[in-house]
């Protein structure tokens, strides 16, 4: 199947500082990448929606001005979280879009996730 | 109503079961239907892939889908304790959202 890379795999760092989190389709070309927020033994929880070249589409309840995310080409995504606090903290997961992955039709890969752990 | 409805679990199963894992939707316009693994602290991984109704086997994984009752299945035969962790469905309609459930927490006990 399609590879998705994401790093770092895991971020610590001090309440403030902003984190920046790359997310790359590596063998594909994803005009649709998607972050998820994932808390222990919960479900994918669906941030924003990113397109290449274009603002994303934030879910309801996501500060777009504290996620900042940016699609800058077809293969990569960033998502930054500014000013940090330790509510932040989460499991980060991004995924790509590829409706021709292998034949298979409109599906989505994800990325190993990202552990952000805020002090 | 939520959109895909699945049963959290737990579910445990001896080594050797087979396991059964379903979920159900209310949006008759969903085509595609997916399920994924997740194990511990790593992203979801994609298992099964069906398009429209009917069965897809892929060597101990069956998935079925059920378009007329709204439902679906994944059927893991031989369940092996490699086979423990969280699965989730999904669905989407073509080109749009992806909707998954809330996902199932398996273990499989050697």
């Amino acid at each position: 199947g399609a590879v998705v890379s994401q790093h770092p795999s895991r971020v610590i760092c001090k309440s403030g500082t902003s984190v920046k989190i790359e997310c790359r389709s590596l063998d594909f070309q994803a005009t649709t990448m998607f972050w998820y927020r994932q808390f222990p033994k919960q479900s994918l929880m669906l941030m924003a929606t990113s397109n290449e070249g274009s603002k994303a589409t934030y879910e309801q309840g996501v500060e777009k001005d504290k996620f900042l995310i940016n699609h800058a080409s077809l293969t990569l995504s960033t998502l930054t979280v500014t000013s940090a606090h330790p509510e932040d903290s989460s499991f980060y997961i991004c995924s790509a879009r590829d409706p021709l992955a292998g034949g298979i039709a409109d599906t989505q890969y994800f990325g190993p996730g990202t552990r952000l752990t805020v002090l | 109503q939520k959109e895909v409805e699945q049963d959290p679990g737990p579910l445990s199963v001896p080594e050797g079961a087979i396991v059964s894992l379903n979920c159900t939707y209310s949006n008759s316009a969903f085509q595609y239907f997916m399920w994924y693994r997740q194990y511990s602290r790593k992203g979801p991984e994609l298992l099964m892939y069906t398009y429209s109704s009917g069965n897809k086997e892929d060597g101990r994984f069956t998935a079925q889908v059920d378009k007329s009752s709204k439902y679906i299945s994944l059927f893991i035969r031989d369940s092996q304790p490699s086979d423990s962790a969280t699965y989730l469905c999904a669905m989407s309609v073509p080109g749009n959202q992806f909707y998954f459930g809330t996902g199932t927490s398996l273990t499989v006990i050697p």
